[in-house]
């Protein structure tokens, strides 16, 4: 079994619906992440969590929100979805110090009509 | 500020080719980390390697090696006698403190037969 997991793995949804991301890993990290990748621009960072308590915003949080559920589980909700919302969006884990690689969940193809 | 630049958008080789991707960093932070990843036509991303900024020493791993230059602020990875499946985008990214990364552009590889 895969040690980081996205569900659904595919999403189609419409303007205004509020859809939500889930991520789970096996891994036994503190830290995860939610990115977004978009032609062209790369990975972009939109939340971050070191634990269950910290939760911190990256560089493109507006009109997304997250929820550390537990040390395995990070979510990323859209309220109000819009059509640039479209994207892949990624989870990543790493372990807890700074040195530590992350290791990328299988991504979520999301689609805003 | 960081940032990482990818100037190859995209470069197209005939298998058994060897081919360079380039990647540029910028930061002033004196530790800091770089990272290549590999992201296959099926999406995911693949870790290949990471190198900490006070070890120079390139690194060979079969068929990929990977040059570390601190004065040229450049991290390039060299596939040799590339194959079909190393068809890609390849992202070099950047990680400094509290292991935000930041990501290149990417690089697309396409490898004909």
């Amino acid at each position: 079994d895969a040690d980081v997991t996205q569900t659904p793995r595919n999403r189609i949804t419409k303007t205004g619906k509020r859809i939500m991301l889930e991520c789970s890993q096996t891994k036994g990290h503190d830290r995860m992440y939610w990115y977004r990748q978009d032609p062209g621009l790369g990975l972009r960072l939109i939340y971050y969590s070191f634990d269950v308590k910290d939760i911190n915003k990256g560089e493109i949080s507006d009109g997304y929100s997250v929820s550390r559920q537990a040390q395995a589980k990070f979510s990323l909700s859209l309220e109000s979805a819009i059509p640039n919302q479209t994207a892949l969006y990624f989870c990543a884990t790493s372990a807890g110090l700074s040195t530590d690689t992350q290791y990328f969940g299988p991504g979520t193809r999301l689609t805003v009509l | 500020a960081q940032k990482v630049t990818q100037a190859q958008t995209e470069i197209s080789v005939v298998e058994k080719e060897d081919v360079t991707l380039d990647c540029v960093y910028e930061t002033r932070d004196t530790t800091y980390y770089l990272f290549w990843y590999k992201q296959p036509p099926s999406g995911e991303l693949v870790f290949l390697i990471r190198r900490n900024s006070f070890d120079e020493q390139n690194e060979i791993s079969g068929r990929y090696s990977w040059n570390f230059q601190k004065s040229t602020s450049s991290f390039n990875f060299t596939i040799t006698a590339s194959q079909v499946v190393d068809s890609a985008v390849y992202f070099c990214a950047l990680g400094t403190g509290f292991q935000k990364l930041v990501f290149g552009t990417g690089t697309r590889l396409l490898v004909s037969p």
